[in-house]
């Protein structure tokens, strides 16, 4: 499954909404279960990637919710409602629906 | 607490052999899968494999079947990814992560390693 984010980098000022979109070659639904097997990282500079999001749109424990997700089947969305200046990293979306699991290509947020 | 260490910085030459270690602590080190991430120079992120050590169940990248291996020894809660012949192409940053999931299927990375830089250079 190829994995495809847009935009591949983006500047928001403080305080403003930045939105980050991941779209999959094929779903991600898994009708099971009726969950989408998608999570979304962040990684900033000197630092390993730390989860923010699983199951397209549950928020791990500790991470502010400023940050949330959205989207089903193939089409997602990464949604900061009021970027902070701590908040500047790059940004991945995962699959896990299909071995291998694939990344997307990243999105370098930054401030304007 | 979880955490997941790795092996220090190592700088080889083109055809030697490597194995980098990840040792996990703080959760049943056999009840959840274990993976290996790398990033290249300046590129995103690449999932190469994961390793179940309750069973040995190997899963890789085709991108990376062939090319390294990955093991485990659940005696000492650590996870390995090995190269028999480096090449200068495999510079890069190397990260394990654990992962959670079902034993017969992995899903999403919860917890990271600090990462191993991997440098090859003659």
């Amino acid at each position: 499954i190829v994995m495809t984010q847009s935009p591949d980098s983006l500047a928001v000022s403080l305080g403003e909404r930045a939105t980050i979109n991941c779209k999959s070659s094929q779903s991600v639904f898994y009708s099971s279960n009726n969950k989408n097997y998608l999570a979304w990282y962040q990684q900033k500079p000197g630092q390993p990637p730390k989860l923010l999001i699983y199951w397209a749109s549950a928020r791990e424990f500790g991470v502010p919710d400023r940050f949330s997700g959205s989207g089903s089947g193939t089409d997602f969305t990464l949604t900061i409602s009021s970027l902070q200046a701590e908040d500047v990293a790059v940004y991945y979306c995962q699959q896990y629906y299909t071995t291998p699991d694939t990344f997307g290509q990243g999105t370098k947020l930054e401030i304007k | 607490e979880v955490q997941l260490v790795q092996s220090g910085a190592e700088v080889k030459k083109p055809g030697e052999s490597l194995k980098i270690s990840c040792k996990g602590s703080g959760y049943s080190f056999t009840s959840y899968w274990i993976g290996w991430v790398r990033r290249m120079p300046g590129k995103g992120l690449e999932w190469m494999g994961v390793i179940y050590p309750g069973d040995s169940d190997t899963r890789y990248s085709p991108s990376f079947q062939g090319q390294v291996t990955i093991s485990a020894d659940k005696s000492i809660s650590t996870a390995y990814l090995q190269w028999s012949s480096l090449k200068a192409s495999d510079t890069a940053m190397y990260y394990c992560a654990r992962l959670t999931g079902t034993s017969a299927w992995p899903y999403y990375f919860d917890y990271w390693g600090q990462g191993t830089l991997v440098t090859v250079a003659s």
